[in-house]
């Protein structure tokens, strides 16, 4: 089975630009979480989705925001980019449900610059 | 949300049986503890999960005392691609999945 797919792995953007990642779960996988990884610091938790709606908000401004699709596919949105956004987006898919104790998934991550 | 420490960093030499110990004196009585690993430029991977006393699987055990107050990952026999940041993980969770706050982990390096 295909893991916790990514895209686009990298990305540059310009300061105020506006982005959009994608995040393909394991199949079954009901929950996605997105988090943000500076360089040195471990993962900050930014949502979770769980059957297409949101079930948990970290520490982020509202220029955050994301989206779960029927088919549990996800997309995390940043408005008006500010230097400081530049980090590696983590996009994690479990079981979720009855199964909150399942492990968390990782795919490898979108790498955003912004300059 | 449960807090957990750690150590920052720690050494070892290959072949040895590395011990990573975590604190989480906060622990919730439906929590469970989980170990992560990071290699550069990729997402975390899990290692081992568990609630009480040992757990075992092909690449390590996870120990947790009585009072769950802690928990000790240990990696046997080492090799240096087992060098990467360790994270020790507690709750946060509901009904529809995990909200892990993740520390700063243990950055292990095996030397030859």
């Amino acid at each position: 089975d295909a893991g916790v797919t990514q895209s686009p792995t990298h990305l540059i953007k310009t300061r105020g630009q506006q982005v959009t990642l994608r995040c393909s779960p394991i199949s079954g996988h009901k929950s996605v979480s997105w988090y943000q990884q500076v360089l040195g610091q471990g993962p900050q938790f930014i949502f979770q989705y769980y059957e297409k709606e949101e079930r948990g908000r970290g520490n982020f401004p509202d220029r955050f925001s994301a989206r779960q699709f029927p088919n549990y596919s996800s997309e995390l949105n940043v408005n008006a980019l500010l230097l400081g956004d530049s980090a590696l987006y983590l996009c994690a898919s479990s079981l979720g449900g009855s199964y909150y104790n399942s492990p968390l998934h990782f795919g490898n991550g979108t790498r955003l610059t912004v300059t | 949300l449960a807090k957990t420490t750690q150590p920052i960093s720690m050494d070892s030499y290959e072949g040895q049986e590395v011990n990573i110990t975590c604190s989480h004196n906060n622990i919730a009585t439906n929590d469970y503890i989980t170990w992560y690993q990071q290699f550069p430029s990729q997402g975390p991977r899990f290692i081992i999960q568990g609630y009480k006393t040992k757990v075992t699987n092909e690449v390590a055990s996870l120990f947790i005392p009585a009072d769950r107050k802690s928990s000790t990952l240990s990696l046997p026999r080492v090799s240096l691609s087992d060098t990467a940041v360790y994270y020790c993980l507690v709750g946060d969770h509901d009904n529809y999945g995990q909200n892990f706050v993740f520390g700063p982990g243990t950055r292990l390096s095996v030397l030859p």
